[in-house]
């Protein structure tokens, strides 16, 4: 089965960047998005197709994906962006893939 | 502005059944391929199970795959999750998730969520 692994925790100081990966094998070929989840609320789409934002996201988060990391960025960390960020991809395999998730701490 | 609205939770006990529904609006149901995706308390997001526009692809993963069936009735705006055998490892939050396809039908991401409903199995 295909997995994708992000680090636990990572913390940042507000109004600097964080960068939260995801690793997975040929990840890269694959197309990932990533979701903030607050606590008590459901998840959010932050990125998808390895770059793009919906709408109403702001231009502080950026992705990219290439050979087996995707990366989310987040220049000039808020309050706000505290949670849970997951990252997640499609396989023809084992279809819809979620990491298991990077808290997000900005202090 | 799309809703999605899951209903059917509750507390059941171990080899019981339920059935969850998803009521959306605000959108075309009947054009976009839909989601379950659950969640233990304090853990991860676990993707369960996908379907497409017209009911007739049908995705699962890989561990629930036998107990749990996907379904959708356009003309009620509803998707459904049947789960049969359930176990106390099946307790968590389920939400349903409008999917976003590329030009190839393959999945890029879910843009839109329910608030979940809890399944307790105990």
């Amino acid at each position: 089965s295909y997995e994708l692994t992000q680090t636990p925790s990572v913390s940042v100081s507000p109004g600097q960047t964080a960068t939260i990966t995801c690793s997975g094998d040929r990840l890269g070929t694959k197309y990932a998005s990533w979701y903030l989840q607050r606590p008590g609320q459901s998840p959010v789409l932050v990125i998808y197709e390895d770059t793009r934002r919906p709408s109403g996201i702001p231009e502080r988060f950026s992705g990219s994906n290439s050979g087996n990391t995707a990366s989310l960025t987040i220049r000039g960390a808020q309050a706000m962006d505290e949670g849970d960020y997951y990252c997640q991809a499609w396989d023809s395999k084992t279809y819809e893939v979620f990491g298991g998730g990077t808290k997000l701490t900005v202090l | 502005e799309v809703q999605l609205v899951e209903s059917g939770g509750g507390l059941i006990q171990p080899g019981g059944s339920l059935r969850l529904s998803c009521v959306a609006s605000g959108f075309g149901f009947s054009n976009y391929a839909m989601s379950w995706v659950r969640q233990v308390q304090g853990k991860g997001l676990e993707w369960v199970s996908s379907i497409r526009v017209g009911g007739g692809f049908r995705y699962y993963a890989e561990s629930l795959r036998g107990r749990f069936t996907i379904s959708r009735d356009n003309s009620k705006n509803t998707l459904y999750l049947q789960m049969n055998d359930l176990r106390a490892d099946d307790t968590a939050i389920y939400y349903c998730a409008r999917d976003l396809l590329d030009a190839y039908g393959d999945y890029v991401g879910s843009p839109h969520w329910g608030q979940g409903t809890l399944v307790t199995v105990s």
